[in-house]
């Protein structure tokens, strides 16, 4: 089974912090995502990644930044925190190499930011 | 815009009864669809998928969904809910055939089931 495992289940941060929240996958997959969830509003895409180095922005990528360094890693920074970036995020990562869309996701278990 | 739109946030089903979740997109071509369940605390797990062929696909855990172009759907159906089905349900769809960074899994905001004993 593809193991998707996020660092952190629960992290609490002041405002202004510096946030890393790691993601690791085993299964060699290509890509990898980050997603927020919040109560309404379903999953939303912050960023994602198609390779090594390689970072596409998604829906709402203000306020994050991401480093894939390598394959199996997938770090989602907040470089200064704030309160309205409270939420659930899910990490998930895909066999499917780029241009082949057919691939489902695999999830982790989710980091539930909190910043006071 | 490409949209998910799951209308119901919140259903409540006895437990041995059939349920069904409603979901509908805005596409021009065919999407792959997916349907996924988050229980509480965990991320989300893939149910059963649809790319093509034949439209009334099966899933895990006993559930299954039918795709039907004319009305833009992609509905859940399972005979008889289990308290362990009590969660939340997603469907999601990315555009057939797009690519690169133009690639994106658009997700429904969900749907909240709760079974009755």
């Amino acid at each position: 089974d593809v193991k998707v495992t996020q660092s952190s289940r629960y992290l609490v941060k002041r405002t202004g912090e510096k946030v890393f929240l790691e993601c690791v996958q085993d299964m060699d997959h290509e890509n990898m995502f980050w997603y927020r969830q919040d109560p309404g509003l379903g999953l939303r895409l912050i960023y994602f990644s198609y390779d090594v180095k390689m970072k596409e922005k998604g829906d709402i990528p203000e306020g994050y930044s991401v480093s894939r360094e390598k394959k199996e890693r997938f770090s989602l920074i907040l470089e200064s925190a704030s309160t309205n970036q409270t939420s659930m995020y899910l990490c998930a990562s895909s066999l499917a190499p780029r241009g082949l869309y057919n691939s489902p996701l695999h999830f982790g278990n989710g980091t539930r930011l909190t910043v006071t | 815009a490409q949209s998910v739109t799951q209308p119901d946030i919140h259903i409540t089903v006895s437990e041995g009864a059939s349920l069904e979740l409603r979901c509908n997109y805005s596409y021009g071509a065919t999407p792959y669809l997916f349907w996924y369940v988050q229980s509480p605390g965990q991320g989300l797990q893939l149910l059963l998928k649809y790319f093509s062929g034949d439209t009334l696909v099966q899933g895990i855990k006993g559930f299954e969904a039918e795709f039907k172009r004319s009305q833009s759907s992609f509905n859940l159906r399972k005979p008889s809910v289990h308290w362990s089905d009590a969660a939340e349900y997603f469907c999601a769809v990315v555009l057939n055939g797009s690519g690169g960074s133009n690639y994106k899994l658009t997700f429904g905001k969900g749907t909240l089931l709760t079974v009755n004993p």
